[in-house]
């Protein structure tokens, strides 16, 4: 079985664009959930989808936006980029739900310049 | 909210040797999960062992194994025989009821020495 596959692997990007980054979960795995690790702020929650609805979501700004599509790929995006949006976005699949694992991908190292 | 603490920065530990990783954790959830999990330089998040809170019994997996005391809200990770290849970023997780949110400690970074 393929794993969790994100693209791209790298990005550069300059203050104030926006950004797409995909993520396709493990077969069958419905929940796709994402992180942001960054050395100083270490791995943070970002949102949650299952079955195409936001089922929870952490403390970032509204900039930082997903989706999920009907075959359980998402997307996150962030609009007008930060410095501080510098960061390894980490996607997790999952199953859903507190019995099952959380399998990650190998993320996409995002470069705000 | 949860919170999870790991005060080890920083680990080193011989080849063939056991060494031990300290976690601590804050919920009010009487049922949940938590994970260890290890970052190589190759950055990929690789699940090392998980633990089911209403389980008595500690986990086990292969060199790995934890020792969790629910009552004291730990939850050590205990490598035997080190290899070189365990040498990565080690964070503890807890995972929230629902199973939708993973909530990290800061990581302790392993090094293992020939």
């Amino acid at each position: 079985k393929a794993g969790v596959t994100q693209t791209p692997r790298y990005l550069i990007k300059t203050r104030g664009q926006q950004v797409t980054l995909s993520c396709s979960p493990i077969s069958g795995h419905r929940s796709v959930s994402w992180y942001q690790q960054t050395p100083g702020q270490g791995l943070q929650f970002l949102f949650e989808y299952f079955s195409e609805t936001q089922r929870n979501k952490g403390n970032f700004p509204g900039r930082f936006s997903g989706r999920q599509f009907s075959n359980s790929r998402s997307e996150m995006n962030v609009s007008t980029l930060e410095l501080g949006d510098s960061a390894l976005y980490l996607c997790a699949s999952s199953y859903s739900g507190p019995k099952n694992i959380q399998y990650f991908g190998a993320g996409t190292r995002l470069s705000v310049l | 909210a949860q919170t999870v603490t790991q005060s080890q920065p920083e680990m080193s530990v011989q080849e063939a040797e056991t060494v031990t990783l300290s976690c601590t954790y804050d919920t009010s959830e009487s049922n949940y999960y938590l994970f260890w999990y290890k970052q190589p330089p190759s950055r990929q998040m690789i699940l090392v062992i998980r633990q089911e809170a209403y389980k008595q019994q500690n986990a086990t997996e292969n060199r790995f194994s934890v020792n969790f005391q629910k009552a004291a809200k730990s939850f050590s990770l205990k490598i035997s025989d080190s290899q070189l290849g365990d040498t990565a970023m080690y964070f503890c997780a807890f995972m929230n009821p629902d199973g939708s949110r993973l909530t990290f400690g800061e990581g302790t970074q392993l090094t293992v020495n020939p």
